[in-house]
């Protein structure tokens, strides 16, 4: 049972905007951990999307963005294109005994 | 180029035991993390353990302690995680992957090995 919550499914049109959170507590994201965002394609293995809540590694599009505040932190896409419904999950470090290093529920992103 | 290449796929039965591997190149093998990450089927990630291949240190999930091992050979630059004895709840692909710091991120990622066990 993973300590990051985040929503099942989100959807949108393509050019729309879509926003994934993550939802942790105070021993992790509360902390002041950071967080970061992965990007799994049907049938493939995850691709590291944004790193240390807000920065993109070279290859990534700028229509992603990452962001935190408390205990939660936000993936936000711009500009909704075919091409990124996938599986997004954030990840951070969690100083629990469930740690130290978790991973959230995922969300599946559909583009309509 | 960095790359985390895995062993093949795996069909066992219940009971057997299982090794798989994960050799890393491109990089310098001993100075990072290398962790373990399971996916059941239709499931999310699972983080399982952690080794720093320069010393060995070895860290575990506290929902895997006990229930795999991960070891690596730093002179072959690989990584590996077993089983003595596989249950059919074990079924999943299983991704090696490599910490950029202690703190993450996971910047590359092995292409998966998929263990099947089944009677």
């Amino acid at each position: 049972q993973s300590v990051l919550t985040q929503p099942p499914s989100v959807s949108g049109a393509p050019g729309q905007r879509v926003t994934i959170s993550c939802t942790g507590s105070s021993s992790n994201i509360g902390a002041g951990y950071i967080v970061h965002w992965y990007q799994q394609l049907p049938g493939t293995a995850p691709k590291l999307l944004i790193y240390a809540n807000n920065n993109r590694p070279s290859g990534v599009p700028d229509r992603f963005s990452g962001s935190k505040s408390g205990t939660s932190a936000s993936l936000a896409i711009t500009g909704l294109q075919a091409e990124d419904e996938a599986d997004y999950y954030c990840q951070s470090y969690d100083r629990s005994l469930s740690g130290p290093y978790v991973f959230g529920t995922g969300t599946k992103v559909t583009v309509l | 180029e960095v790359q985390l290449v895995q062993s093949g796929a795996e069909v066992k039965k219940p009971g057997e035991s299982l090794k798989i591997s994960c050799k890393g190149s491109g990089y310098s093998f001993t100075n990072y993390w290398i962790g373990w990450v399971r996916q059941k089927p239709g499931k999310g990630l699972e983080w399982m353990g952690i080794i720093y291949p320069g010393d060995s240190d070895t860290r575990y999930s506290p929902s895997f302690q006990g229930q795999v091992t991960i070891s690596a050979d730093k002179s072959i630059s690989t990584a590996y995680l077993q089983w003595s004895s596989l249950k059919a709840s074990d079924t999943a692909m299983y991704y090696c992957a490599k910490w950029g710091g202690e703190l993450g991120p996971v910047d590359y990622w092995g292409q998966g090995t998929l263990v099947t066990v089944s009677s």
